[in-house]
């Protein structure tokens, strides 16, 4: 089955961009959504479709993907982006939506 | 506002089974496919199953085929996993998400707080 992995940990310092990537197996041919979960709270989706942005999310939030890597990245980085984010493609293959492992960033 | 309310969560046996339910609002339900998604404590997202506008399409992540059921009723809103032969590797919050098994639509926006299912003896 198809695999993401991300790094575990992020640190970043307020006001610095934070860069979380994804890797899979030519995964800029797959379309790349990306998911934020702060502790108690259900996910929120920040990213879809590689770069798009739902309604409601800062432009600070920003994604790409080519070749082996997609990656999201957070600019102006504040104290209330800490959370853990997780990308997720679909696998037509086997027909199953897959996550990343997640990571967590910590704002210093 | 669109919201997702998951309940039937629980304790129960392994082997055991449980339903559960999600009621949407919000939206117009039978425009989207909608899916299941699985947090174990401590761990990250699974994706658990998922199911197409009409219900005439579904899939199952291999850890629950065969033994879990998705299924929706569009007169009511509302989305169901049927859980059977439950281990305790199910034990897991379990939200309910708009999307990810539509064609074109393979993101989950929004999800429910989740229903907490705990297999133990």
């Amino acid at each position: 089955s198809y695999v993401l992995t991300q790094p575990p940990s992020v640190s970043v310092a307020p006001g610095q961009t934070a860069r979380i990537t994804c890797g899979g197996n030519n995964i800029g041919s797959k379309s790349v959504h990306w998911y934020q979960q702060k502790p108690g709270q259900a996910p929120v989706l920040v990213v879809y479709d590689d770069s798009d942005r739902p309604s409601g999310i800062p432009e600070r939030f920003s994604g790409s993907n080519s070749g082996n890597t997609a990656t999201l990245t957070i600019s102006r980085v504040e104290a209330g982006d800490e959370a853990d984010y997780y990308c997720q493609v679909w696998d037509s293959s086997s027909e199953m939506s897959v996550f990343g492992t997640g990571t967590k960033v910590t704002v210093l | 506002e669109v919201q997702l309310v998951e309940s039937g969560g629980g304790v129960v046996r392994p082997g055991g089974s449980l339903r559960l339910s999600c009621a949407a609002s919000g939206f117009t339900f039978d425009d989207y496919g909608m899916s299941w998604v699985r947090q174990a404590p401590g761990k990250g997202l699974e994706w658990v199953s998922g199911i197409n506008w009409n219900g005439g399409s579904t899939g199952y992540a291999d850890s629950v085929k065969g033994r879990f059921t998705i299924s929706r009723d569009n007169a009511k809103n509302s989305l169901y996993l049927q859980m059977n032969s439950l281990r305790a590797e199910d034990t897991a919050l379990y939200h309910c998400a708009r999307g990810g098994y539509s064609s074109g639509w393979y993101w989950f926006d929004p999800w429910g707080q989740g229903t907490l299912v705990t297999v133990s003896s």
